[in-house]
C-alpha cells in the first residue's frame, strides 16, 4: 500500500543545531507539504512544493527550508533550532491540480529544542 | 480571509448516540472542503472530501454535508462507539494554491463506554 513515512518520529535537540526532518511519500503524488501542529494555533503551513525543484513558503516559513529533487521526499531543513521551533510537524501530499485535493499525512515528528 | 471554526471544541456522549460536528466557514467560494481524523500521537487520516458542487459524501457511518451558501459543513457520526473518539478537524480549500487551506482547530470528541 502507499504511504508517506516521516522520520524521525522524535528527537530532541539543543538551540542553534541543525536538524532535518525527512518525509517520504510512495503515493507518486506530485503535492507535497510541511506543517506544525501547536495547541492554540492548529495546524500552520511551512512550505510546499508542486513538483520536482519547486518549493514555496507558506504561513510560517522563517527558519525554515525544504528542497525537492525527486518525487518522493521533501526534507525540512531547521537551520538553527530555537525553541519557538518544539513542535509536532506533520508532512502531506496530495495530487491536486486546480486545487490542494485530498490530503494524506504522516504520523507526524515530535521535535523538541531545548 | 478565510476563517474556519469548529464548535464546540470538545463534546462527550454516551455510546450508541447519534452525533453531529459542525463546521463553518466565512467565504462562501471555495472547491472543496474536507473532514480528518486525528487520534492522540497520530497524524491525521482523511475521513471525506467533499467538492464543492456536492452536498454530502458518505462512508460507512459518517456522512458530511456541505451548505456552501450558508457556510457551513457538519459530519454526522451514526451508532457512536468507544472507537470512535478521536478530534476530528476540518478544512477548507479556496484555492489559489496550498495558501488556500484553510483548518479549523477541530472538535475532541470522547463516546463514553
Amino acid at each position: 500500500d502507499a504511504e508517506i513515512t516521516q522520520s524521525p518520529r522524535h528527537k530532541i535537540t539543543e538551540t542553534g543545531r541543525q536538524v532535518t526532518l525527512a518525509c517520504h511519500q510512495t503515493w507518486n503524488h506530485n503535492n507535497m507539504f510541511w506543517y506544525r501542529q501547536d495547541l492554540g494555533h492548529g495546524l500552520r503551513l511551512i512550505h510546499y512544493s508542486y513538483g520536482v525543484q519547486d518549493t514555496n513558503k507558506g504561513e510560517v516559513s522563517d527558519g525554515y527550508s525544504v528542497s525537492r529533487s525527486n518525487t518522493e521526499d521533501l526534507p525540512l531543513t531547521l537551520e538553527s533550532a530555537a525553541s519557538s521551533q518544539t513542535s509536532v510537524y506533520f508532512c502531506a501530499s496530495s495530487e491536486g491540480v486546480a486545487n490542494t485535493g485530498e490530503l494524506f499525512f504522516g504520523e507526524g515528528s515530535r521535535l523538541t529544542v531545548l | 480571509k478565510q476563517e474556519v471554526t469548529q464548535i464546540p471544541a470538545a463534546l462527550s456522549v454516551p455510546e450508541g448516540e447519534n452525533l453531529v460536528l459542525n463546521c463553518s466557514f466565512t467565504d462562501s467560494a471555495i472547491y472543496n472542503l474536507q473532514w480528518f481524523r486525528q487520534d492522540p500521537g497520530k497524524g491525521l487520516t482523511s475521513l471525506l472530501l467533499i467538492q464543492s458542487s456536492q452536498r454530502e459524501q458518505t462512508s460507512g457511518r459518517l456522512n458530511a454535508s456541505l451548505d456552501k451558501s450558508s457556510g457551513r459543513s457538519t459530519l454526522y457520526i451514526a451508532a457512536s462507539q468507544p472507537g470512535d473518539s478521536a478530534t476530528y478537524l476540518c478544512a477548507v480549500d479556496s484555492g489559489g494554491g496550498a495558501d488556500g487551506l484553510t483548518f479549523g482547530k477541530g472538535t475532541h470528541l470522547i463516546i463514553q463506554p
